[in-house]
């Protein structure tokens, strides 16, 4: 397992159109973050699994994201209706319950989107 | 609402000098984590240090070193030996419970 995989890693679409990205985690990690970079500022964090439970979405996830992880494996990021302001970098992260609340978050290269 | 400052949007460092990135950050809690990340150009983000904030011991890994001042709410990280390699953005971040915010980041360049 060389880490957390991200596909597609860049993404050109048109506006309104609909995009999904892929986050394949660590085998053996049970939670899973979704996080959005935009050009110049830090991750933003959009939602967090723990195994297939969707515990946490934030306010930046509009009703055009939805987000998935069944069976507790792989997650799914579908943005409906694209818009320009969805331009971003689409950050996956992974970990472990070992280690609480300090334990580290372990990222994928991220999926680029352009919404042209 | 927690925030994370980043105060030094570029640093630039010589080779083999020492550079300490700034960071501070806004919360009302007690306990939490605090965590250095640097992403290199085009690729992923990783851990560089950690220190959770009941410890009063600053952390260090190797060349990294934190200056961890609780009541100040300053979280600085120095870099010794700095390395080409070590050329990355560097976001701080807080993290309570599964929130975890991060910083705008800062560019190190590092002259050889």
């Amino acid at each position: 397992d060389t880490g957390v995989s991200q596909n597609p890693r860049h993404k050109i679409t048109k506006r309104g159109q609909n995009v999904t990205f892929r986050c394949d985690p660590i085998s053996e990690h049970n939670r899973l973050y979704w996080y959005r970079q935009t050009l110049g500022q830090g991750p933003e964090f959009l939602t967090y699994f723990q195994n297939e439970a969707q515990l946490e979405k934030s306010r930046l996830l509009s009703d055009r994201f939805s987000a998935e992880r069944p069976k507790g494996s792989f997650s799914t990021l579908e943005i409906q209706r694209t818009e320009q302001g969805d331009s971003a970098m689409y950050l996956c992260a992974s970990s472990t319950p070992s280690g609480g609340f300090a334990g580290e978050l372990f990222f994928g290269e991220g999926s680029r989107l352009t919404v042209l | 609402a927690q925030t994370v400052t980043q105060s030094q949007p570029e640093m630039s460092v010589q080779e083999a000098e020492t550079v300490t990135l700034s960071c501070t950050y806004d919360t009302s809690e007690s306990d939490y984590y605090l965590f250095w990340y640097k992403q290199p150009p085009s690729r992923q983000m990783i851990l560089v240090i950690r220190q959770e904030a009941y410890k009063q011991q600053n952390a260090t890994e190797n060349r990294f070193s934190v200056n961890f001042q609780k009541a100040a709410k300053s979280f600085s990280l120095k870099i010794s030996d700095s390395q080409l390699g070590d050329a990355a953005m560097y976001f701080c971040a807080y993290r309570i419970l599964n929130d975890m915010r991060f910083g705008a980041g800062t560019r190190l360049t590092v002259k050889p």
